[in-house]
């Protein structure tokens, strides 16, 4: 157990509705990362919060987004749902805001759009 | 176009037998590169994290070799056991500078250990 947790651990929407995953980090963790598990792409960067701000941004859609609350739990937003949004959304946590601090992972939210 | 290249995407080996994971990768400037297992279904767990200047590091049975000239890495697995079944993915991350945090994941190879 990494000590992050997701939820829900399941969802199944249909194809344009809007959804919301939720992420509670470490104990002590400031920061806070998304990835997106697929199957045919593996694991992307999403976009990465420290303390309530926005630290990077990877390969985030614009119908994606994001934030990180004073008691630093975080929500990824996804709307306009389409087929290929469904994958395995992964909430990892760090320490500090920079890539050379560990991270860990979540048990991930997986997502179905039908 | 995928910087990180892993290779076999998949391997079955037999229990107790040792194997070897390559990652290439073309990310540039480099800060790190990270090993991780993945179990199915389930959150990835970091296994090593190498900086430009260390060329191996071991976590128990997993040794992981950096070699910056050639931007290589490899992920040695010794005694192989059941619960080693696995996917392995390196990860690069690209921050010189701690002013982004661009991190660039292999496709991951598919480790099968039989008995």
């Amino acid at each position: 157990d990494s000590g992050v947790t997701q939820t829900p651990k399941h969802l199944i929407t249909a194809t344009g509705q809007r959804v919301t995953l939720r992420c509670s980090p470490r104990s002590g963790d400031l920061s806070v990362y998304w990835y997106q598990q697929s199957l045919d792409q593996g694991l992307q960067f999403l976009i990465q919060y420290y303390n309530g701000e926005e630290r990077a941004k990877g390969n985030i859609l614009e119908r994606f987004s994001a934030q990180q609350f004073p008691d630093l739990h975080s929500e990824l937003n996804l709307s306009s749902l389409e087929l290929g949004d469904s994958a395995l959304y992964f909430c990892a946590s760090s320490v500090g805001g920079a890539v050379s601090y560990e991270q860990y992972f979540g048990p991930g939210t997986r997502l179905t759009v039908t | 176009k995928n910087q990180v290249e892993q290779s076999p995407q998949s391997l079955i080996i037999l229990e107790g037998k040792n194997c070897t994971l390559q990652c290439n990768y073309t990310v540039s400037p480099f800060s790190n590169l990270r090993w991780y297992k993945q179990d199915t279904g389930r959150g990835p767990v970091s296994l090593t994290i190498m900086t430009f200047s260390e060329n191996t590091k071991s976590n128990r049975r997993y040794t992981a070799t950096l070699d910056a000239d050639t931007k290589q890495s490899s992920l040695h697995i010794t005694a192989s056991q059941l619960s080693d079944s696995a996917s392995y993915i390196c990860v690069v991350s690209r921050d010189p500078n701690n002013a982004g945090n661009m991190l660039t994941f292999g496709g991951g190879t598919r480790l099968m250990v039989k008995p």
